[in-house]
C-alpha cells in the first residue's frame, strides 16, 4: 500500500454533469499528479500540483481543473462530462521524482 | 518525441521463465525511467526505476537493463511466478525541475502459466 487514498472508488454520471474526485497524498509528499487511464491504455498525464499551484498540464481541455489544499490533498473536477471521459482516474503523490499511485476512481459516463 | 514505445503488447510464459519487456524512447532529456506493475482494478505500483547513467539495476527478481546509446531499456523478471501475472508499464520523465509528468508506454499484459 502506498498511503495514497482516493474517493470515491466508483462513480456513475450522465453526460453533461460535473464530477469531483478526491485524493489524499502520502505523508510528507507535497506534489500531486492526476492521470486518466482509459481501458487497455497507459495512464495519461492530466496535470500536477505543487504547493497548491498548478505545475504543468497535459493535453486536456480546460473543463478538467484541479485544486491542491494546504494539507497537500487534492481534487480533480471535470465539467460538462462526455462519454469519452469514462476511465480510471489516478492520483499520484511524490516528493521527488518517484510517484506513488492511489487505487483510482472508476468513472462511468452514460 | 515525447513518446515511450513498449513491446510486446502481451506475453505468456511458463512458471520459472524469464519474460522480457522492452521500451524505447526518443527524448534524450528523459532522466528517470520507472517500471510499474498494475493488477486489474488497482493503481500502478512502482517496481523498480533506473537513471540513464546506470546500465543495469536489480531488485529482487526484477532487473532493468538500460542502453543509453540505443535509447532503449527493458525489464526482466527472473523465475516468474503466476502471481506476477499483471500489466506492466514502462515510463519516463524529464528532470524534476520540469513538470515531472510521467510518460507511460502502452503496457504489456503478462500471463505466467503454472
Amino acid at each position: 500500500e502506498t498511503g495514497v487514498t482516493q474517493s470515491p472508488t466508483h462513480l456513475i454520471k450522465t453526460r453533461g454533469q460535473q464530477v469531483t474526485l478526491r485524493c489524499s497524498s502520502q505523508s510528507g509528499h507535497n506534489t500531486v499528479s492526476w492521470y486518466q487511464q482509459a481501458l487497455g491504455q497507459g495512464p495519461q498525464f492530466i496535470f500536477q500540483y505543487y504547493r497548491e499551484e498548478e505545475n504543468g498540464r497535459g493535453n486536456f481541455p480546460p473543463r478538467f481543473s484541479g485544486l491542491q489544499f494546504p494539507n497537500y490533498s487534492s481534487e480533480l473536477n471535470v465539467n460538462a462530462l462526455e462519454l469519452d471521459d469514462s476511465a480510471l482516474y489516478l492520483c499520484a503523490s511524490s516528493r521527488l521524482e518517484t510517484q506513488y499511485f492511489g487505487p483510482g476512481t472508476r468513472l462511468l459516463v452514460l | 518525441q515525447q513518446q515511450v514505445k513498449q513491446s510486446p503488447q502481451s506475453l505468456i510464459v511458463q512458471k520459472g521463465g524469464i519474460p522480457i519487456i522492452n521500451c524505447a524512447y526518443e527524448n534524450t532529456a528523459f532522466d528517470y525511467f520507472p517500471w510499474y506493475q498494475q493488477f486489474p482494478g488497482k493503481g500502478p505500483a512502482l517496481l523498480i526505476a533506473i537513471r540513464p547513467d546506470v546500465s543495469e539495476k536489480k531488485e529482487g527478481r526484477f532487473t532493468i537493463s538500460f542502453n543509453k546509446s540505443a535509447k532503449q531499456f527493458s525489464l526482466h523478471i527472473m523465475d516468474s511466478q503466476p502471481g506476477d501475472s499483471a500489466t506492466y508499464f514502462c515510463a519516463a520523465t524529464l528532470p524534476s525541475s520540469n513538470t515531472g509528468k510521467l510518460i507511460f508506454g502502452q503496457g504489456t499484459t503478462l500471463q505466467v502459466k503454472p
